[in-house]
C-alpha cells in the first residue's frame, strides 16, 4: 500500500518569512492534492498536481510535484497569520479514494 | 452551491449506543466518500459510493460499521455498539471526478 511522509512534522516561523513543507512518497504520484485543516474543522482544497514537473500556485502558496513523481512540496513565501494551520498532503488511489500523510502543523509567530 | 454539510457538527454519547451521522455532498457530485480522522493524523479511509452502490470499504469499517446513500444523494454512517475507541472525527467528501472536497466534520465523542 501506498505511504505519505511528511516532513516537517511541526513547524514555527516568524511572520513573513518563506518556508517550505514536503510529502514523500512510497509509490509513484498520479494524482497529489494539497490540504489545510484548522483544528476540529474540516479540510481546505488548496491544490491538485497530475503531471511529473507540475507547479500551481495560488496566492503565496506554490505546490511542485518533481519529475520522478515521488516527491511533492508546498512553499509558503511571506507567511502571514492566516497561513497558519494542519497541511495535509494526500495521494489519490483512484477513484479520488485518497491516502493522507499525517500532517505538518504550522504556527506562524507575529 | 453550499459545499458539503455534514451533521452534527459534534456528538457526545455514551459507550454502547448507536450513533448516525449524515453527509449531503456537492450537488451532482456522484463520488460521496467517509473518513476517519484521529488527533495529529491524517484522515483515514473507510468507504465511497459512486451514486447509490457502494464500490469499496476499508477493512477499518468493522461490521459495527454501516454506510448507506439511497438516493445516490446524501449518506448517513451509523455506528452501532459504539466503544471508547470510535472517538473520532468523521470527514465526508464528495467528487464529481476532478477534485475531493470535503465537508466540516462531524467530532465524536464516546464516554
Amino acid at each position: 500500500s501506498q505511504e505519505l511522509e511528511q516532513s516537517p512534522q511541526s513547524l514555527i516561523v516568524q511572520e513573513g518569512k518563506n518556508l517550505t513543507i514536503n510529502c514523500t512518497s512510497s509509490k509513484t504520484l498520479y494524482g497529489l492534492y494539497w490540504y489545510k485543516q484548522k483544528y476540529g474543522e474540516g479540510l481546505i482544497f488548496l491544490m491538485m498536481l497530475q503531471k511529473g514537473g507540475e507547479e500551481k500556485s495560488h496566492e503565496k502558496i506554490t505546490a511542485k510535484l518533481d519529475e520522478k513523481k515521488q516527491q511533492s512540496s508546498l512553499h509558503i513565501t511571506a507567511s502571514q497569520p492566516s497561513h497558519a494551520g494542519i497541511y495535509l498532503c494526500g495521494a489519490d488511489q483512484g477513484a479520488q479514494k485518497l491516502v493522507f500523510g499525517q500532517g505538518t502543523r504550522l504556527t506562524i509567530n507575529p | 452551491d453550499t459545499g458539503v454539510s455534514q451533521n452534527p457538527r459534534h456528538k457526545i454519547t455514551k459507550r454502547g449506543q448507536n450513533v448516525t451521522f449524515r453527509c449531503d455532498p456537492i450537488s451532482e457530485h456522484n463520488r460521496l466518500y467517509w473518513y476517519r480522522q484521529t488527533l495529529g493524523q491524517g484522515p483515514e479511509f473507510l468507504t465511497y459510493f459512486q451514486n447509490e452502490a457502494q464500490l469499496e470499504k476499508s477493512r477499518l469499517l468493522s461490521d459495527r460499521f454501516s454506510a448507506e446513500r439511497p438516493k445516490g444523494s446524501f449518506s448517513t454512517l451509523e455506528i452501532q455498539r459504539t466503544e471508547q475507541g470510535d472517538s473520532a472525527m468523521y470527514l465526508c467528501a464528495s467528487s464529481s471526478g476532478f477534485g475531493a472536497f470535503f465537508g466540516q466534520g462531524t467530532r465524536l465523542t464516546v464516554v
